[in-house]
């Protein structure tokens, strides 16, 4: 069964600081890997979407790596935002005729002014 | 091009009653998923339908069910709610099954059992 873990739960940090959020997962027969953010009360937002065969995706500030063998990803935010506090959320699809992503709890950003 | 719509936003019930959400997927995509979200157990898979079938089910009990239209539009319905179903219900929809695909999410639906 696959499980995907998020660490840290919650993260503080001063503005303009680069951050790496971490994301494990224990099956590594995936098909793609994605990370979401969710602000207060709403839906997810796609950031980033990372194929089972690719090693990394950008997009503007956020670069997202995946290295399936050890079961990890990381998401690295440059110069950090008030506007970037949310909750980030990794989900991974996995083989087997499935369309369902599992989830990670996430990690609660804050960027302080 | 219009994101994911659900409808209602927000919905109080009682226990034991039935509720019926909606969510309109993004024109062109014909798989749609359903998700619920608790503070507890984070967000769980519930079903995914695509050209009118259920393809995939999460482990819910058989209260929740779902269904899609020639439109692609789905309703999830959970019955005798429990206090337990307070939840988010996120839907996300894809233009098809392949993998490569981005799921995008709608706003969910916030019900409320008291």
């Amino acid at each position: 069964k696959q499980e995907v873990t998020q660490i840290p739960a919650a993260l503080s940090v001063p503005e303009g600081e680069n951050l790496v959020l971490n994301c494990s997962f224990t099956d590594s027969a995936i098909y793609n890997l994605q990370w979401f953010r969710q602000d207060p009360g709403k839906g997810l937002t796609s950031l980033l979407l990372i194929q089972s065969s690719q090693r990394e995706q950008t997009s503007g500030r956020l670069n997202a790596s995946l290295d399936k063998s050890s079961g990890r990803s990381t998401l690295y935010i440059a110069a950090s935002q008030p506007g970037d506090s949310a909750t980030y959320l990794c989900a991974v699809s996995s083989q087997g005729g499935s369309e369902k992503l599992v989830f990670g709890k996430g990690t609660k950003l804050t960027v302080n002014p | 091009k219009a994101g994911v719509t659900q409808t209602p936003r927000y919905l109080i019930k009682t226990r034991g009653q039935q509720v019926t959400l909606s969510c309109s997927p993004i024109s062109g995509h014909r798989s749609v998923s359903w998700y619920q979200q608790t503070p507890g157990q984070g967000l769980q898979f519930l079903f995914e339908y695509f050209s009118e079938t259920q393809r995939n089910k999460g482990n819910f009990p058989g209260r929740f069910s779902g269904r899609q239209f020639s439109n692609s539009r789905s309703e999830m319905n959970v019955s005798t709610l429990e206090l337990g179903d307070s939840a988010l219900y996120l839907c996300a929809s894809k233009r098809n099954r392949d993998r490569g695909n981005q799921q995008y999410f709608g706003p969910g639906t916030r019900l409320t059992v008291t």
